[in-house]
């Protein structure tokens, strides 16, 4: 299948640990965001997001805080899972449009 | 449909060629997009279609790129007298409408110029 991502930053965690990917984000006008998963051969799958009103928001092992002061997110997974492993992309929404910028990504490799 | 469906999946052709994505949305989403992946980057947009807004191809990389959704419904995505810079996964997503709802993806065209 196609590989994503032959040279994106690795993240390499045990199976259960927590894992902490960060993104830096452009544009001041952006008032939402998202987390997607992006494993080999498949297009992205959203999993968590949060909009500037919020500083934090929490799903299912999942957790997303917003850093507005300097333009940082980050994604938190409890418990980081062999099925875990793929690439994650932050994206910003330019406010009052349809308009997404994907961040370059983060390879999590989860070791058993 | 099921989900966003995309053809053809793979497509290679001689530089100079024109080529014609396809994208087909889930069935009642009124918006639609069209990203560029290259390997080993994230989704770079192209353009988006929604029934209620003009359209942005503001991301559109030459005017070698046009994409069409003439029926409100699927959509594709044209390069003409394509270049081997062109290389790279194109991908559709849908959303059912309004501004920041959850976009679905579709398995995206690898296309190859050579």
């Amino acid at each position: 299948g196609e590989s994503v991502g032959l040279h994106l930053p690795t993240l390499s965690v045990q199976e259960g640990d927590n894992s902490i990917i960060n993104c830096a984000y452009s544009n001041s006008a952006s008032d939402y965001f998202i987390w997607y998963k992006q494993e080999s051969g498949k297009g992205p799958q959203f999993i968590i997001d949060i909009r500037s009103n919020m500083d934090k928001r929490q799903g299912q092992r999942v957790t997303v805080l917003l850093n507005k002061t300097v333009k940082h997110l980050s994604l938190q997974i409890a418990a980081t899972q062999p099925g875990d492993s793929a690439v994650y992309f932050c994206a910003e929404n330019i406010q009052g449009t349809y308009k997404y910028i994907f961040g370059t990504g983060t390879r999590l490799k989860v070791l058993a | 449909g099921a989900g966003v469906s995309q053809s053809p999946r793979y497509k290679v052709t001689k530089r100079g060629q024109d080529v014609t994505l396809r994208c087909d949305p889930i069935s009642s989403h009124a918006t639609l997009y069209w990203y560029q992946q290259a390997l080993g980057q994230g989704p770079e947009f192209l353009t988006y279609f929604n029934y209620e807004a003009q359209p942005d191809k503001s991301g559109l990389p030459s005017d070698r790129f046009s994409a069409e959704r003439p029926e409100g419904s699927i959509s594709t995505l044209t390069i003409q007298r394509t270049e081997q810079r062109d290389s790279a996964m194109y991908r559709c997503a849908s959303s059912p409408g309004q501004l920041q709802e959850t976009q679905y993806f579709g398995p995206g065209t690898r296309l190859l110029v050579l």
